[in-house]
């Protein structure tokens, strides 16, 4: 199973965009990347996905190297309420639809 | 449209008694799950579904037991609870087991058991 790595917590000024990385050197070749974030208190949510190519959506933008060991979380313009646990999470393609949440990074948003 | 909803939020246990936790969606899914939340330690896999009437063992599977009796409702039994069960339970659900798929996950429920 492709575990993954993320620093324990980041700080970003807000308005600043917020580079979130994650390591997932052991990624198998059909297994994606998936982004999600946890609001304190609340249940988590899903922010991005991909499997090579760089993706954006209305949340944020997925940068994927090219030998896919890593990527990167990028919010371009964080705010308050960006502030969360956002984990990086890597899909095992065999087992039955199962997510590894693992600690994920604590992104403090600061005014 | 409610999304993923849970009953109750909050509840407290005396150590060996049992309850049922509820998990309602009405975004026809087929596939549901529930996961513990500890601190430090990220979300883990309990039990899922795949449909109405299966269900399966995910990563951390023992001292709870699941039912799908209908599409839409999901329930997580304790049957004698265990200090060791105190967590945030969180219920999600997804259309299909495909790779892109995303978990629409509930607010969850607050378990503490004395």
């Amino acid at each position: 199973d492709a575990k993954t790595t993320q620093p324990t917590s980041m700080d970003c000024a807000e308005g600043r965009a917020a580079n979130l990385p994650c390591n997932h050197s052991t990624i198998s070749g059909n297994e994606y990347v998936y982004w999600y974030r946890q609001i304190h208190s609340q249940g988590p949510q899903y922010i991005i996905h991909g499997l090579k190519n760089n993706e954006t959506n209305e949340m944020a933008s997925l940068i994927i190297t090219e030998d896919r060991k890593s990527s990167t979380l990028i919010l371009p313009h964080a705010t308050l309420r960006d502030t969360a646990v956002y984990y990086c999470i890597v899909r095992v393609a065999n087992d039955f639809n199962k997510f590894y949440f693992g600690s994920g990074t604590k992104l403090n948003v600061k005014p | 449209n409610a999304g993923v909803t849970q009953t109750p939020k909050f509840r407290v246990l005396k150590t060996g008694q049992s309850m049922t936790l509820l998990c309602a969606q009405d975004m026809n899914h087929e596939y549901m799950y529930w996961y513990r939340q500890d601190p430090g330690m990220g979300l883990r896999l309990i039990h899922y579904s795949v449909g109405e009437g299966t269900t399966a063992k995910g990563e951390v599977p023992d001292g709870y037991n699941v039912s799908r009796l209908k599409k839409q409702n999901f329930l997580l039994g304790l049957e004698s609870a265990a200090p060791s069960q105190t967590s945030v339970y969180f219920c999600a659900s997804s259309y299909s087991w495909q790779l892109q798929e995303t978990q629409y996950f509930g607010p969850g429920t607050r378990l503490l058991v004395l």
